[in-house]
């Protein structure tokens, strides 16, 4: 079992560009949770998603922000038009069911590290 | 509101003290409650965890923690700190309430520990 896959590891953009963060979750885990870790903090919830469906974004920026988690591949955080503000850490979580996941903790990904120049 | 407080942003310990992390916190319903742990430019690794039953829980590395109901804490303790355990802590709920429960943290505390 290969655990929460992020990739890539570092990602580097400039302003005004696109990034695009996956997250592979555990094998036989279908419900996935986005984090932002911003620099000398600690982690915020971004948004839930199962298959298919996004359950809570209430911790999305309202723009810009945006996340997927198709029926087939991996969930993608997507931030269109980044900014300076946008550097941070985001790490992805997965679970078999909410439930499960409170038991077992939730499994972490490494985490994305992204940084706007 | 929902919340986790680590009151500390940094705690200094030399090897071989003894070590307190503390946590309190803010929910409706009974708390799940987790610690985790952060090296440098790494991902989170999970410590321990309470769900229900015996209040002192053990957990990797030595690590134990107390949950404490009356005083919504959940201090994460070591009896003997080790140079490697120096590391970003993060003490996390999940406010069960049934349904879907999202993990919430704590700010971190950072703790050093000086040979």
């Amino acid at each position: 079992n290969a655990g929460v896959m992020q990739n890539p590891r570092h990602l580097v953009r400039r302003r005004g560009q696109e990034a695009r963060l996956r997250c592979s979750p555990m094998k036989g885990h279908s419900h996935v949770y986005w984090y932002r870790q911003l620099p000398e903090e600690g982690l915020k919830f971004m948004v839930y998603l199962q298959k298919e469906n996004i359950i809570d974004e209430s911790g999305m920026p309202k723009e810009r922000f945006s996340a997927e988690f198709p029926k087939e591949g991996p969930s993608i955080l997507r931030i269109q038009q980044v900014v300076r503000g946008d550097s941070a850490a985001y790490f992805c979580a997965s679970s078999p069911r909410p439930g499960q996941g409170a038991n077992y903790g939730y499994t972490f990904g490494s985490g994305t590290r992204l940084t706007v120049v | 509101a929902q919340s986790v407080a680590q009151p500390e942003d940094q705690v200094n310990v030399a090897e071989g003290n003894p070590l307190t992390v503390k946590c309190t916190y803010s929910v409706s319903g009974n708390p799940y409650l987790f610690w985790y742990v952060q090296y440098p430019n790494r991902g989170l690794q999970f410590l321990l965890k309470y769900i229900t039953g015996d209040n002192l829980v053990k957990g990797s590395y030595g690590f134990e923690a107390e949950f404490n109901k009356s005083q919504t804490s959940f201090h994460l303790k070591k009896p003997s700190a080790l140079v490697s355990d120096s590391a970003l802590y993060f003490c996390a709920v999940i406010p069960f309430s049934g349904g879907y429960n999202k993990l919430i943290f704590g700010a971190g505390t950072r703790l050093a520990v000086h040979p």
